[in-house]
């Protein structure tokens, strides 16, 4: 199994509310991430997990707020978001993390609309 | 990180071959050139990395320069499916990838 899976595919929540995106691999990799791509632009590296733990955030607002429970799963949870937080949000999985050859795996993405 | 210069833009005709370049002057001794593409509506995706000597998996090939300083993606015969945003990064020993803004292959039938 070499697919990193998102769910949901879409998602449109209000500035109120509280929701998660999920993310899992059963590739056994170890390292973890969450991107953010808005229309037409690259994906923007928002936290990176490694061993399960914390190793990068890139000074991502608190409303967004990443937990991974086990090497598999990874979530993203959202509370109180603005609209500017509308976008594509892309989870990846790698073997390693810290090594010059690891490659990423990529999740399809959830589309995240804030109204 | 090192930065990576691409043209916003390409055209190539079906089945003809595709060189994608890439500049990276600033690269390091231990930075190894990876390039993903993106497809509509999908997440990245893998397609080559190298160090220094040229590569070449079912995808593609990467052409390295010997001073390192630039880099070409090499699609032997581009199809439709080729038509994505592809991205060349510099990766050292840190896990994050850095995306620069990539260049948009138009395939024409």
């Amino acid at each position: 199994d070499t697919e990193v899976t998102q769910t949901p595919k879409h998602l449109v929540m209000g500035m109120t509310n509280k929701k998660s995106l999920k993310c899992e691999q059963h590739m056994g990799h170890r390292a973890m991430y969450w991107y953010k791509q808005k229309a037409k632009k690259p994906p923007e590296l928002m936290f990176v997990y490694s061993y399960e733990k914390l190793s990068i955030n890139e000074s991502v607002p608190s409303r967004f707020s990443p937990e991974c429970p086990n090497s598999s799963l990874l979530n993203l949870h959202l509370h109180a978001l603005q609209p500017e937080d509308s976008a594509l949000y892309l989870c990846a999985s790698s073997p390693q993390g810290r090594s010059s050859t690891d490659t990423q795996y990529f999740g399809p993405g959830t589309r995240l609309t804030v109204l | 990180d090192a930065k990576t210069t691409q043209p916003n833009s390409m055209e190539s005709n079906e089945e003809e071959p595709v060189h994608l370049p890439c500049n990276h002057s600033t690269i390091s001794g231990t930075d190894y050139i990876h390039w993903y593409r993106q497809l509509p509506s999908q997440g990245p995706e893998y397609v080559i990395h190298g160090l220094t000597s040229n590569v070449n998996n079912r995808m593609a090939s990467l052409a390295i320069a010997e001073d390192r300083k630039s880099s070409t993606l090499i699609l032997h015969r581009a199809t439709l499916r080729d038509a994505a945003v592809y991205y060349c990064i510099l990766k050292g020993g840190a896990n994050n990838l850095f995306f620069g803004t990539g260049t948009r292959l138009t395939v024409i039938p």
